[in-house]
C-alpha cells in the first residue's frame, strides 16, 4: 500500500497524559499537512511542512501541540497535557509541491481523552 | 460566516434518486475539491476542479467561478454512496466546509 498511513488509528488516553501520532506520507510528496476534525465538522488546518520545514501553523495549534518532520519523510504530532477538548480525529495529508493542489489523506487517528 | 458553506447539511434519498449537494464560498480560490468521508474517518478525493465540469462514473461536479458556487451530483444513487461529502477550497491552503451527510436507503 503506497498511500498515506497514520498510526495509531485509535488512541484513548487520560486527561493530562501526552500522546504522539505518526504520519507516513506518500514517498515522493514534499508537503505534509495535519488537520483536526471534531464531530460533525469539517477538518481544520493545523500545520504543514515542506520537506522538513514547518512553514505555517494555525492559531489552533496551542503551545501544547508540536509537530515535527525531522528528515522530510514521516511526521509526528505530539499533544502534551491532553485535555478533553483535544478529543478529535487527527488527519494527515500529503501532496506534491508544485502544480496540483490535490492532497491525499490518511485514515486518521481518533483521539479520545477521558 | 464560514468561508465555505454547504447545503444541505443532511440528505436522505431512496436508491436510484438524483442527488445534488451545493457548495458556496466567499474567498478567491485556485481550485475546489470534493471529498468523500466514510464512517471511520478516511477521506477520499473525488474531484479537483477550477472551472467547468468533471464527470467520473455516476458523479458529476460543476463549478461557477463568477458565482463562487459548486455542485456535486450523484446520478442513480446507491446505498454505498452513503457518506459525508465535503467541499474544500484552495486559496493558499485547504478550507473545508462542514460536510453534507448523505444516506441512501434501498
Amino acid at each position: 500500500d503506497t498511500g498515506v498511513s497514520q498510526n495509531p488509528r485509535h488512541k484513548i488516553t487520560k486527561r493530562g497524559q501526552n500522546v504522539t501520532f505518526r504520519c507516513d506520507p506518500i514517498s515522493e510528496h514534499n508537503r505534509l499537512y495535519w488537520y483536526r476534525q471534531t464531530l460533525g465538522q469539517g477538518p481544520e488546518f493545523l500545520t504543514y511542512f515542506q520537506n522538513e520545514a514547518q512553514l505555517e501553523k494555525s492559531r489552533l495549534l496551542s503551545d501544547r501541540f508540536s509537530a515535527e518532520r525531522p528528515k522530510g519523510s514521516f511526521s509526528t504530532l505530539e499533544i502534551q497535557r491532553t485535555e478533553q477538548g483535544d478529543s478529535a480525529m487527527y488527519l494527515c495529508a500529503s501532496s506534491v509541491t508544485s502544480g496540483s493542489t490535490e492532497q491525499f489523506f490518511g485514515p486518521g487517528t481518533r483521539l479520545t481523552v477521558l | 460566516k464560514n468561508e465555505v458553506e454547504q447545503s444541505p447539511q443532511n440528505l436522505t434519498a431512496q436508491e436510484g434518486e438524483f442527488i445534488t449537494i451545493n457548495c458556496s464560498y466567499s474567498v478567491g480560490i485556485s481550485a475546489l475539491h470534493w471529498l468523500q468521508q466514510h464512517p471511520g474517518g478516511g477521506i477520499v478525493s473525488l474531484f479537483m476542479l477550477s472551472s467547468g465540469k468533471k464527470k467520473h462514473g455516476r458523479l458529476i461536479a460543476t463549478i461557477n467561478i463568477q458565482e463562487k458556487h459548486s455542485s456535486l451530483h450523484i446520478t442513480a444513487s446507491h446505498p454505498r454512496d452513503s457518506a459525508v461529502y465535503i467541499c474544500a477550497v484552495y486559496p493558499d491552503k485547504l478550507i473545508f466546509g462542514t460536510g453534507t451527510r448523505l444516506q441512501v436507503f434501498p
